[in-house]
This record gives structure tokens, C-alpha cells and sequence, in this order.
């Protein structure tokens, strides 16, 4: 079955203690994203990556780290994880360019930072 | 910059009434056009998109939306609501220059009333 997958799907931690969302697409695909979603705002996109080894910030990245080094994982990084990070977060894949695609979204992941 | 307005936040509706949900946007050049539909605890779903050609289109579950460039909307419609539409929609514009990415509205929820 094609699916993006994410962990964990849900999570609460500390302020400043690291922390990775991991996620995996098994549909060949380019591109990948990584969004948040907070009340009120939508989704709005933190990085995306174009292919292995190269990623570009979207609209939120401060505070986030991504890495692409296998084409199917873009996993997503707190390296010290605030407060104003908590949210519900979706990774995203796509064949082609994510502004004229289809995207294919994950579960999300829950995380509430304390 | 490109924006995407979602102006009801909120909608109820009986089952088997009919629905429109409201969606303008702001983008300089053609659009790439999306609806998007969340249910509770899930990811985001494809129901409809509009690149080019004919601007009324089809999607799953029976929706459809038309696209009005004179008036900078995207609304979407579907003639006989059923219970299982509870869910939350979002509209999207795609751009694909610097970004490759979705900008998404802030959501409708829509409530369907037995």
C-alpha cells in the first residue's frame, strides 16, 4: 500500500531535550515537506527537499533541522524544542513539484513540548 | 506574496442539504488550485484539483469545485451532504518558482447535522 508513515504519532517532552519525528514514503517520490498545523493558521510549510541531499526552508523553519539521505526518509529534527513548537506536524510526499502535485500526507505527529 | 482565504471558519449543515464552502486567493500568476479534506485524527486527503482547462472539476465523494479567475475563487460544492462529510476542508495554492510549495487556507470545519 502507498503511504507516508510517521513516529511517533504522538509525543510530549521537555523544553531543550532533543528530539526527531521520523518519516518514510514507499511511492518512489521527489519531493517531500514537512508542515505544521496550528489552530487558526493552517498548515504552514517548514522545509522541503527537492531529492537526496538537497533541502530548502519554507515559510517556518527556525528552530527546525531536516536531512534527506535516503530518497524515501526526511526525518525532522527539534534540536531544543520550545514551548511554541508544540503543534501537529505532517510530513508530505510527492511526485513532482509540491506546489503543482498531488501531496500524499502522513498521519501527523502530535508533539506538545512542556 | 500568495495567500488563500477560508472566510467561514465554521459551517453546519443537515444531511442531504446541499454545500458550499467558500475559498479566495491571491496569487499573481494562474494558480495551481487544491482542496484538501482532514478527517478527526487523520491526515490530509486529495479531493480535487485544478491546473488548467476546464474550470469546473470533479473529485471523490461526489465534490466539485469551479474555478472563477474574475473573482479569485475556488468553491467547493457538493449537492446532497451525508453525515461521513464531517471533517475539516482546506483550500490550497500551489506555487511552483522559489517555495514549491502549498499555501494553505486556515480551514473550514464542517458539522452535518442527522
Amino acid at each position: 500500500e502507498a503511504q507516508v508513515t510517521q513516529n511517533p504519532r504522538y509525543l510530549i517532552t521537555v523544553t531543550g531535550k532533543k528530539l526527531t519525528v521520523t518519516c518514510s514514503q514507499n511511492m518512489n517520490h521527489e519531493y517531500m515537506s514537512w508542515y505544521r498545523q496550528d489552530p487558526g493558521l493552517g498548515l504552514r510549510q517548514i522545509y522541503y527537499s527537492m531529492n537526496v541531499e538537497v533541502t530548502d526552508k519554507g515559510d517556518v523553519p527556525e528552530g527546525y533541522k531536516v536531512s534527506r539521505k535516503e530518497k524515501r526518509n526526511f526525518p525532522l529534527i527539534l534540536e531544543s524544542p520550545s514551548p511554541n513548537q508544540t503543534s501537529l506536524y505532517f510530513c508530505a510526499s510527492s511526485s513532482t513539484r509540491p506546489g503543482a502535485d498531488t501531496q500524499y500526507f502522513g498521519p501527523g505527529t502530535r508533539l506538545t513540548v512542556l | 506574496a500568495q495567500s488563500v482565504t477560508q472566510p467561514d471558519i465554521h459551517i453546519t449543515v443537515s444531511e442531504g442539504a446541499s454545500l458550499e464552502l467558500r475559498c479566495n486567493y491571491s496569487y499573481g500568476a494562474t494558480p495551481y488550485l487544491f482542496w484538501y479534506v482532514q478527517s478527526p485524527g487523520q491526515g490530509l486527503q486529495l479531493l480535487l484539483k485544478y491546473f488548467s482547462g476546464d474550470t469546473l472539476v470533479q473529485g471523490i465523494k461526489g465534490f466539485e469545485a469551479e474555478f472563477k479567475r474574475s473573482q479569485s475563487s475556488f468553491n467547493l460544492r457538493k449537492p446532497s451532504v451525508h453525515w461521513s462529510d464531517a471533517a475539516e476542508y482546506f483550500c490550497a495554492v500551489g506555487i511552483t518558482g522559489g517555495g514549491n510549495k502549498l499555501t494553505f487556507g486556515t480551514g473550514t470545519q464542517l458539522k452535518v447535522e442527522l
